[in-house]
């Protein structure tokens, strides 16, 4: 099956300090990226979709300037967590979208960050 | 938009018995359910899918039924075993493109006694 990476798997840091999130599909070429945010014991929760050369597309009530999401490449798409704070801390999972296995419509999920915010 | 209900939000079986979580959604255009099996502090795993042009696919001890005139669809597990414990999604996908992002359900949680 296809696979995704996400890096790092956690990150502790200070309160105002900004922190950088990959995601990169290893062994397929992921057109669009979503990025979600899951809470302890809740469901995911979509922030943004990010396709590869354009700008990302961000749900309501997600602050597109805290959360800077680049898509440079087919493989690789960033989610930037800008001046955090202690309620951003979560799961941040990304997952990816492309022609892996002949399966168009089959999101592969990243392995998810743990981001706490002292 | 879209919106997707899942039922129950625990679940306690016996070892050997069959589960069942229901998921309702709203929107007609959505045409591909998939259900994914979380465990904590894990990525989802998807453990099977439905398109809407069919009513019930089966893998193994895991079933799903579609029901497009009421909107629901279904996730039956049988012959549960510990293993089987953990979170699991529904998920609808609301663009008829391939692009389309998935609308999970809250999650219902699954315990199996042995």
């Amino acid at each position: 099956g296809a696979v995704v990476s996400q890096h790092p798997s956690w990150v502790i840091c200070k309160s105002g300090t900004s922190v950088k999130i990959e995601c990169r599909s290893l062994d397929f070429q992921a057109t669009t990226m979503f990025w979600y945010r899951q809470f302890p014991k809740q469901s995911l929760m979509l922030m943004a979709t990010s396709n590869e050369g354009s700008k990302a597309t961000y749900e309501q009530g997600v602050e597109k300037d805290k959360f800077l999401i680049n898509h440079a490449s087919l493989t690789l798409s960033t989610l930037t967590v800008t001046s955090a704070h202690p309620e951003d801390s979560s799961f941040y999972i990304c997952s990816a979208v492309g022609q892996a296995s002949g399966r168009f419509d089959e999101q592969f999920f990243g392995p998810g960050t743990r981001l706490t915010v002292l | 938009g879209e919106n997707v209900e899942q039922h129950p939000s625990t679940l306690s079986v016996q070892e050997g018995d069959s589960a069942v979580i229901k998921c309702t959604y709203s929107d007609s255009a959505s045409n591909y359910f998939p259900w994914y099996k979380q465990e904590l502090g894990k990525r989802p795993q998807l453990i099977i899918d439905i398109r809407s042009n069919v009513g019930e696919k089966k893998d193994q001890r895991i079933a799903v039924t579609l029901n497009k005139t009421a909107k629901h669809f279904s996730l039956h597990i049988t012959e549960t075993q510990p293993e089987d414990s953990a979170v699991y999604f529904c998920a609808t996908r609301i663009y008829g493109g391939s692009q389309g992002n998935l609308i999970f359900g809250k999650g219902t949680k699954l315990s199996v006694k042995p």
